[in-house]
């Protein structure tokens, strides 16, 4: 069985502060990591595909790192805004066309 | 606008029934994806289609079923449904090939409720 684990759940973060969280994901047979962003009413968008141990992904305020080798990623708000409240999705595939999806990080930015 | 078309947006139907869901991919895209996801659950893979050929199955019950038409769009059929079917069931398209996967796009998803 293949866990995509992601902490924590949920966290809530004053506007203007920095967070960060996990995606934990097995080791071997890695090809991709994958981070969406999951808007209330909307579809998953992707953020960043990472294939190599040691990427380091960025857009805007939002970055992702990625270590392979102990299977977990990180992604980064940097200055949150009310508009990067979302749900946030890592996904995880081994090569064997299944692409695997973690539960989520909800974050809640308060004004 | 991702360029994945999913149809019905919202369906609802009886224990028992058959339902056909529809997926159009975007242009160019030989990779479409199935999710279901369920109340307080997360996006469960279901099924991997590649230019009209099964490529992988996830947890998809014996009365699922999927294929993908020449034409590239996808159906998901569910068949003898129970209460536990009703969930929002998720297409999404990738335009690589091989055995990685670039970034997926997804549709606005069809909302099934089985009562």
């Amino acid at each position: 069985i293949l866990n995509v684990e992601q902490s924590p759940q949920s966290l809530h973060v004053q506007e203007g502060d920095s967070t960060n969280f996990t995606c934990s994901f097995p080791s071997s047979n890695f090809y991709a990591l994958h981070w969406y962003r999951w808007e209330t009413a909307k579809s998953p968008e992707a953020l960043f595909v990472m294939t190599l141990n040691g990427d380091e992904k960025k857009k805007g305020r939002i970055s992702a790192t990625l270590n392979t080798k102990e299977g977990y990623s990180y992604l980064y708000i940097k200055g949150s805004q009310p508009e990067d409240s979302a749900t946030y999705l890592c996904a995880f595939f081994r090569g064997d066309y299944k692409l695997s999806f973690g539960a989520g990080t909800t974050v809640t930015v308060r004004a | 606008d991702s360029g994945v078309t999913q149809t019905p947006k919202h369906l609802i139907t009886a224990t028992g029934q058959r339902v056909t869901l529809r997926c159009s991919p975007r242009s160019g895209d030989l990779s479409v994806y199935w999710y279901q996801q369920s109340l307080d659950q997360g996006l469960q893979f279901l099924i991997h289609y590649y230019n009209g050929e099964e490529r992988a199955k996830g947890n998809i019950l014996e009365r699922f079923s999927a294929q993908q038409f020449p034409d590239l769009h996808s159906e998901l059929n569910l068949s003898s449904l129970e209460l536990g079917d009703s969930a929002l069931y998720f297409c999404a398209s990738s335009g690589s090939s091989g055995r990685q996967t670039g970034e997926l796009f997804f549709g606005e998803g069809s909302r099934l409720t089985v009562l």
